[in-house]
Parts: structure tokens; sequence; C-alpha cells
């Protein structure tokens, strides 16, 4: 069950603002990120991902930025919908696993 | 097909039962994993599966045994579980093990053990 106590850090926005989720990494080493949704009862779902070659990459509505100097990684999300409300995960590719980030969830509100 | 697919959708079993988790994908991927997510936490791996072979086991206890039958089909095994062992537990594939591909998740299985 539920741990009392615990919350996931939380962004509010209003409809048709932009939305910038933020998360850090650990790996220097990690050479692939992704970010993920994962709206209520259901599994994670792909969002956009970035290597690490690279330090931008735009898809429909969100662009991923990479800073591998201070190993930060962000999605922004452009006119945010009620519907991109849910919980978004970073996640770092490290030696054939994915470590994910704790998760922020993301409050579209009218 | 882009899914992978999980039954059952819910579980409820007691400390003394045994049941299996399947888990399906029909994309021709090579690698298939198992996580446990607790609530307001992020997914945990516990197994990973590569060409049909056990890659990775995050010593996870006995009680939970993976099986891939074929590339297409992975199994969990649960045998005298704990209630803390309730939890979503997520099926994900990926073409193969590394080379910075992204993994695709099931819409998992909810688990509750009385």
């Amino acid at each position: 069950g539920e741990s009392v106590g615990l919350h996931l850090p939380t962004l509010s926005v209003q409809e048709g603002d932009n939305s910038i989720i933020n998360c850090a990494y650990s790996n220097s080493a990690s050479d692939y990120f992704i970010w993920y949704k994962q709206e209520s009862g259901k599994g994670p779902q792909f969002i956009i991902d970035i290597r690490s070659n690279m330090d931008k990459r735009q898809g429909q509505r969100v662009t991923v930025l990479l800073n591998k100097t201070v190993k930060h990684l962000s999605l922004q999300i452009a006119a945010t919908q009620p519907g991109d409300s849910a919980v978004y995960f970073c996640a770092e590719d490290n030696t054939d696993k994915l470590i994910f980030g704790t998760g922020t969830r993301l409050q579209v509100f009218p | 097909d882009t899914e992978v697919t999980q039954t059952p959708k819910h579980l409820v079993m007691g400390m003394t039962n045994k049941k299996s988790l399947k888990c399906e994908q029909h994309m021709g991927h090579r690698a298939m994993y198992w996580y446990k997510q607790k609530a307001k936490k992020p997914p945990e791996l516990m197994f990973v599966y590569s060409y049909e072979k056990l890659s990775i086991n995050e010593s996870v206890p006995s009680r939970f045994s993976p099986e891939c039958p074929n590339s297409s089909l992975l199994n969990l095994h649960l045998h005298a579980l704990q209630p803390e062992d309730s939890a979503l537990y997520l099926c994900a594939s990926s073409p193969r093990l590394g080379g910075s591909k992204s993994q695709y998740f099931g819409p998992g299985t909810r688990l509750l053990v009385l």
C-alpha cells in the first residue's frame, strides 16, 4: 500500500502554458536518456529520448534538453493540455539497465 | 503490433497461493524485463531476459521465479508472497540489450497479497 507522508514533487500549470520538468541523473557515463509519461493505472509510456552526443531534441510539443556538464535533463511541454496530466519519469541507460528518476507529477488546471 | 500486453490486469492472492503473471509482445524484441512499482515510486528492475536467457537478476527473492518460454512471452511465477510484495508489476521489452534502445512497457498487473 501507499506510504504515509511520501509525495511526488508536483508541478501545477495552467492549460495552454508551457511546462518544464527537470531531472538530475547520477552517472556521467550514461549515454542515453528517456522521458516516460505514466498516467494513473497505466504503464509508463515513451515520450522522447536523447543520446549523449546531442544537447537538444524536439518532438511534437515536447523538447528534451541535456546538460552533461551538470548532469541535468529537462522536458519541456508546449501548450500544456489536460491530457498531459500524469507522472513524468526521466530514465538513464546504465549498462543494460534503465535507472529511473523519482518522478514529477504534472497537474494541469483550466 | 506495437504493444506489450499483460494478464491479468488485477490479481488478489493469499500468502500460500501460487499464481503467474504473463506478458506478451509481437514486436520481435529480444530483450524483456520485469519491474516492480510501488505507489508514488519509480519502477524498480527485477529481471532481464536477453534472447530468452536470464541476463540480470537484481537480487530478487526466490518467491519470484521468471520464465521466458519463447521470444514473445515472459512469465513471472509467484509463490508464498508477502503482503509487502503488493505492487504494480510491469513488463517491458526492447529490440535488444544495450545500443541505446528504449524499453516499451505494458499496462501492468496490480497485485494484492493478503
